[in-house]
């Protein structure tokens, strides 16, 4: 069964710490995508990967970046969590070409207190 | 850059009734997919369409994409309370092979 899997469900973190969100999929799909999902805000794009190193930022990057070392795995990292980046983030995967949809990871729901 | 308006935002129903939710732009997208989130869980692809006019049946859920391929619909047939969550469409192509154009989303309530 083909998934996306998200390190963690529920993070609780303190203002200003550094955080690190993994996300790993297993369908050898060149592009994967990290979004937030707040009420009311939809799916907003934080940033997306194209191929391995390859980074492109997405609607709102700001606060935030990424790292693809491997082609399977991307990573979200606040450097310096806070109280307005408390939402769920939402990691998905995609094939080449504009028809093909996204696989979505379970979420990680980040309260940053 | 591209929108996607989806109607209604709420939609609160009771078990059997039949609705349709839409999903509009002034934009013309190369595929049109409708995704189903359930609280606390990531959305999961119900459907891909890629041609202006098509239908796709999923058991009781009807989609069509628009013959212009700028907006599409999702209708429910005997709605049962597992139906219940935010549906989401997403639109691709429109200059990038990478990134889907997302509505806010409808959250349907079936009751029982």
């Amino acid at each position: 069964d083909v998934k996306v899997t998200q390190s963690s469900r529920y993070l609780v973190k303190r203002t200003g710490e550094k955080v690190f969100l993994e996300c790993v999929q297993d369908m050898d799909h060149e592009n994967m995508f990290w979004y937030r999902q707040d009420p009311g805000l939809g799916l907003r794009l934080i940033y997306f990967s194209y191929d391995v190193k390859m980074k492109e930022k997405g609607d709102i990057p700001e606060g935030y970046s990424v790292s693809r070392e491997k082609k399977e795995r991307f990573s979200l990292i606040l450097e310096s969590a806070s109280t307005n980046q408390t939402s769920m983030y939402l990691c998905a995967s995609k094939r080449g070409g504009s028809w093909y949809g996204y696989t979505f990871g379970s979420g990680t729901r980040l309260t940053v207190v | 850059t591209q929108l996607l308006e989806q109607s209604p935002q709420f939609l609160s129903i009771q078990e059997g009734e039949n609705l349709t939710v839409y999903c509009n732009s002034s934009s013309v997208f190369s595929s049109l997919q409708w995704y189903r989130q359930e609280p606390g869980e990531g959305p999961v692809l119900l459907v891909t369409v890629v041609t202006g006019g098509e239908v796709k049946k999923l058991k009781r859920l009807t989609f069509q994409f628009g013959d212009a391929r700028k907006d599409s619909s999702l209708h429910i047939t005997a709605a049962q309370t597992g139906d219940t969550g935010l549906y989401l469409c997403a639109g691709g192509g429109g200059g990038s092979n990478y990134k889907l154009t997302f509505g806010k989303g409808t959250l349907l309530t079936v009751n029982p």
